[in-house]
């Protein structure tokens, strides 16, 4: 059974960069084809997708926040990170960090999820 | 960007209804949508992908259909553990998710 976790701060200055770990378990996030993903929820709203790095390292990002966005891998942890710039406090959300699967899709879908951490942008 | 509009957006209903959720996205995304079930302070869990394709250990009562560019969310009879917000994702370009459907107890 694959399980996701995400660590990181959880308050964040405004202008600093927001870092974020995903460490997975059950699985190794170098095999299979599958997408290691970040999502985002701002509160009280719906869902965002911002990007994933896919297992053979390659990136893919929200458009929107490509400028300010890296997703990295370290396979010898097992674990992938998200990096976002500058943030303001439109960036406070919960983030999750998910398997994405393809199916033969474009992109993907996500069939596992971590259990999301709250990040606040404030000074 | 591919926009997706689900309808309604609050659905009051009781124990045994069955309830149909629409997600109409802005482009044809051939079958590649995905549906998801989020209760509060948790993760969204999988229920449905490729539009009709029933996760392994999703209760039978849900199911999906539609392609193009309409598409359904039906549970059969509804169960206590249902009450629940609702999102569909297209993967057909990028990945975007509907603004949710909260369904509620009548």
């Amino acid at each position: 059974q694959v399980q996701l976790q995400e660590s990181g701060p959880g308050l964040v200055k405004p202008s600093q960069t927001l870092s974020l770990t995903c460490t997975v378990s059950g699985g190794s996030i170098s095999s299979g084809g599958y997408y290691w993903s970040w999502i985002r929820q701002h509160p009280g709203k719906g869902l965002e997708w911002l990007g994933y790095i896919y297992y053979s390292g390659s990136t893919y990002y929200n458009p929107s926040l490509k400028s300010r966005l890296t997703i990295s891998m370290d396979t010898s942890k097992n674990q992938f990170s998200l990096k976002l710039s500058s943030v303001t406090a439109a960036d406070t959300a919960v983030y999750y960090c998910a398997r994405g699967d393809s199916d033969s899709s474009p992109v993907p879908y996500f069939d596992y999820w971590g259990q999301g951490t709250l990040v606040t942008v404030s000074s | 960007d591919i926009q997706m509009t689900q309808s309604p957006s609050t659905l009051s209903a009781s124990l045994g209804d069955r309830v149909t959720i629409t997600c109409r996205a802005s482009q044809r995304i051939n079958s590649w949508l995905a549906w998801y079930q989020q209760k509060p302070g948790k993760a969204p869990k999988l229920l449905i992908y490729k539009a009709s394709t029933l996760e392994s250990g999703v209760p039978l009562r849900f199911s999906g259909s539609g392609s193009g560019t309409e598409f359904t969310l039906t549970i059969s009879s509804l169960q206590p553990d249902d009450f629940a917000t609702y999102y569909c994702q297209q993967y057909n370009s990028y990945c975007t998710f509907g603004q949710g459907t909260k369904l509620e107890i009548k």
